[in-house]
């Protein structure tokens, strides 16, 4: 079984400060892992993928295998940034599964 | 199209009717899925189809929930006398064959069981 665990339903940040939302996971097998994001009003589209090892918008994550975590971060947030994001797990039978979701609120 | 469909996008139903809801994914992508997302409740998955099949319906909350895919393109999934708490978006998202790489979502439908 797959799952994936956001311990975070809401978070708040000054503009400008660091923010990390936490994912962790639970897969025997390699996962792939994404970070999506939902702005308001806006479908739910992909942010970034732990493969691409890229930074999307000032955001990244790393797979970390040990802690079986894949954590978002931004060093400075922006107002912007305010939207929820789903930590998600693509398995071996690519059934892509989902967190329950963090609500990032960023304050003037 | 350009982009997944699905209609209607508000459905406001009786207890106890049946309600039938639609996706039309991105023309060619071969996987498609069936999400519910409830107020406080992140996404549930429902159902997952290859083609046509479904290999995982596990998500299915019960047995008043069924789903199809025909062609290897739209699908329609079906509530059977509606319950209140089957008030959610249900989203559907598609990806491409071959790696999983990135699914995209249609912009949901609302269903209101009143």
């Amino acid at each position: 079984a797959q799952r994936v665990t956001q311990p975070e339903k809401l978070l708040s940040v000054f503009k400008g400060a660091p923010v990390e939302l936490k994912c962790n996971y639970s897969y025997s097998g390699s996962p792939e892992l994404f970070w999506y994001v939902q702005y308001s009003r806006q479908r739910l589209q992909l942010l970034l993928r732990h493969i691409s090892r890229e930074s999307i918008k000032g955001f990244t994550a790393d797979l970390n295998k040990g802690e079986t975590s894949f954590h978002l971060k931004k060093p400075f947030a922006q107002e912007e940034d305010s939207a929820m994001y789903y930590c998600a797990l693509s398995g071996s039978a690519r059934q892509l599964t989902f967190g329950s979701g963090t609500q990032l609120t960023v304050l003037p | 199209g350009a982009g997944v469909s699905q209609s209607p996008s508000n459905k406001v139903t009786e207890k106890g009717k049946d309600v039938e809801l639609r996706c039309d994914p991105i023309s060619g992508h071969t996987a498609l899925y069936w999400y519910r997302q409830s107020l406080g409740q992140g996404l549930e998955f429902l159902i997952y189809f290859q083609g046509n099949s479904a290999p995982d319906k596990s998500g299915l909350p019960s047995d008043r929930f069924s789903a199809e895919r025909t062609g290897g393109s739209v699908s329609t999934l079906t509530i059977q006398r509606t319950q209140q708490e089957d008030s959610a978006v249900y989203l559907c998202a598609s990806t491409p064959t071959g790696v999983f790489t990135e699914a995209f979502f249609g912009q949901g439908t609302r269903l209101t069981v009143v």
